[in-house]
């Protein structure tokens, strides 16, 4: 069974200062891997997805994140905070082996200081 | 594009109650999704369905919820009877299928049982 894990259940940084979030995955094939946006009392929104073509990906609001297959890793980075980013992130894994079901990682909510 | 409408934004009731969620994905989107998300975790896939058929349904607590899609359009999701624990977040999103798909999400039902 597919898995994710997100280090950190909270993250704050400076504005201007790097973002990085972390997600680790696990799955039985080659995964199609997601990040999500949830702003407070919002639905969540597609930042990126890898979807096996390049391995770094780049996404809305310049978010950016590379699939690194032999650290099963697909972290989230951003040069420079800005307030606006303040949210929760969650990293998804789709299974193409279970009817391509989407499973979430817990989330990491990003605090931005000024 | 109009996005995924659910209905109500919110809603309280008390334990052993019953309650509805209503879900009207985007036009074409064969795929729908309803998720439960508690607070502080990431979204939990309740069931999934391809047009009006049942993909996954193995997260779903049977005994007291139940969903469908009639017409493969519009899907409601029932709780009877409500416990405590059932307090959280419904989210429902669609989309057009298959792993590379996004999900579309709505602005979620926020459920709360006293």
């Amino acid at each position: 069974a597919q898995s994710v894990t997100q280090l950190g259940s909270h993250v704050s940084v400076s504005e201007g200062a790097l973002v990085l979030l972390r997600c680790n995955y696990s799955s039985s094939v080659p995964p199609y891997l997601f990040w999500y946006v949830q702003y407070p009392n919002q639905g969540l929104q597609l930042l990126l997805k890898y979807t096996s073509a390049a391995t770094l990906v780049k996404g809305i609001n310049g978010f950016e994140a590379e699939f690194k297959k032999s650290e099963t890793s697909f972290h989230l980075t951003k040069p420079s905070a800005h307030m606006s980013d303040a949210a929760e992130y969650f990293c998804a894994v789709s299974d193409q082996a279970a009817g391509n079901k989407l499973t979430f990682g817990g989330g990491t909510r990003v605090l931005v200081k000024p | 594009e109009a996005g995924v409408a659910q209905s109500p934004r919110y809603k309280i009731i008390e334990k052993r109650q019953s309650v509805a969620f209503w879900c009207n994905p985007i036009s074409g989107h064969a795929t729908l999704y309803w998720y439960q998300q508690i607070l502080g975790q990431g979204p939990k896939l309740l069931i999934q369905f391809q047009n009006n058929g049942v993909v996954d349904d193995s997260q779903l607590p049977k005994d007291r919820f139940s969903a469908e899609r009639l017409k493969g359009v519009d899907s409601t999701l029932k709780i009877q009877p409500a416990k405590l624990e059932d307090s959280a977040v419904y989210l429902c999103a669609s989309s057009l299928g298959g792993g590379r798909s996004p999900l579309h999400f709505g602005n979620g039902t926020r459920l709360t049982v006293t």
